[in-house]
Order: structure tokens, then sequence, then C-alpha cells
């Protein structure tokens, strides 16, 4: 079975912390992304990588950045964590060509900053 | 670039009956589409998947959905609701060229009475 793992369901931190936020897949999928869920917004995508080390902006990089230094795994970096940035944050991944579109996705972590 | 239109914010369906969300599609040749599912506290769960041939796509749990493209849709459906048909229904569009992101629409909330 497919998996997509998340290193926390809750999450509280306090305004100004850097916050890490790890995500790691077992299906060897080269694509991995970082989108944030809103009320009435839906998904929004952060950052996606296709690739070890490659990184691309998604819809709303501003405040983000992200790190992926081995295949599996992929991590969402909050340099200094705002009130704004409470949301619950979900990761996927997907496979490269065929399904490529397919996105496998994570049980998501609820951040809360306080 | 692509963008997705879900018109219903919340539909409420009583158990039994038959059920319909909608999904309108913007994308200059034939997209990639699909259905996602949130059960509350979970990520999301591919429901069914359009990438070529015949319109009429099956799905799991019972669902359904036809992508017309004369009218820029893609509609889910499901003839009798279960209570476990609760959750949210997010629909999402894919470039058949150029990257392997998704974008997603502001999703659709389904209650379900006895």
């Amino acid at each position: 079975d497919v998996k997509v793992t998340q290193s926390s369901r809750y999450l509280v931190k306090r305004t100004g912390e850097k916050v890490f936020l790890e995500c790691v897949q077992d299906m060897d999928h080269e694509n991995m992304f970082w989108y944030r869920q809103d009320p009435g917004l839906g998904l929004r995508l952060i950052y996606f990588s296709y690739d070890v080390k490659m990184k691309e902006k998604g819809d709303i990089p501003e405040g983000y950045s992200v790190s992926r230094e081995k295949k599996e795994r992929f991590s969402l970096i909050l340099e200094s964590a705002s009130t704004n940035q409470t949301s619950m944050y979900l990761c996927a991944s997907s496979t490269r060509g065929g399904s490529s579109y397919e996105q496998y996705f994570g049980p998501g972590t609820r951040l809360t900053v306080t | 670039a692509q963008s997705v239109t879900q018109p219903d914010i919340h539909i409420t369906v009583s158990e039994g009956a038959s059920l319909e969300l909608r999904c309108n599609y913007s994308y200059g040749a034939t997209p990639y589409l699909f259905w996602y599912v949130q059960s509350p506290g979970q990520g999301l769960q591919l429901l069914l998947k359009y990438f070529s041939g015949d319109t009429l796509v099956q799905g799991i749990k019972g669902f359904e959905a036809e992508f017309k493209r004369s009218q820029s849709s893609f509609n889910l459906r499901k003839p009798s609701v279960h209570w476990s048909d609760a959750a949210e229904y997010f629909c999402a569009v894919g470039a058949s060229f150029g990257n392997e992101k998704l974008t997603f629409g502001t999703g659709t909330r389904l209650t379900i009475i006895p």
C-alpha cells in the first residue's frame, strides 16, 4: 500500500519560531508537493520538487522554503512563523510520466501559530 | 494557465438520494481531470480521473464522472449516497502539456441527512 507520511498531525508554534514540516514517501516517486489548505480557498500549491535538490515555486511561496536532500523526503520550512501561516499543510507525491498527475496525499499537519 | 470552479460550497443530501457535484474547468486543450475526497481530519483520496478516451469514468465507492468538453465540465455523480459519503470533495485539473502540477477547486462540503 502506498504511503505518504507527515511528521506531525498537530503542531503549535510561537510567532517568530523556525518551523520544519517533514514529509516522507515510500513509493520512489520523483515529484513531491507542499500545499496549504484553508476554508473556502481549497488547496494552494506552495512549492514542488521534481527531483532531488530541485524545487519550483508554486502559487504562494512567500514566507516558505523547502529542502529535498533525498528522494523520499521533502521538507517545508517556515523561516519565521507568523499567525497568518496557521493552516492545514498537506504533502503529496507523484511519479514522473504516465500517471504523473495522480498525486498521493499524506494525512496533513494542522499548524497553529500563536 | 488552467483553473477550476466548484460553484457549490456546501450541499446537503438525504441518505439514499442521488448526488451531483459540479466542476467547471478552464484550459485551452484537453485537460487531465480528477476528483478527490477528503474525510474529516484526513488527507485527500483519489476517487477517479480522466485522461482521455471514454468520457464517462467510473471511480471507487460507486462514484462516476462525465467529461463534457462543450460545457467545460466534469461533474461527479452517485446514484444513492450513504452516510459515509459525508466529506469534502475537490475537483482538480492538470495541463496536458508542460509541468505536472494540479490546480484544485475550492471544494464542496457534502452533508448527509438521515
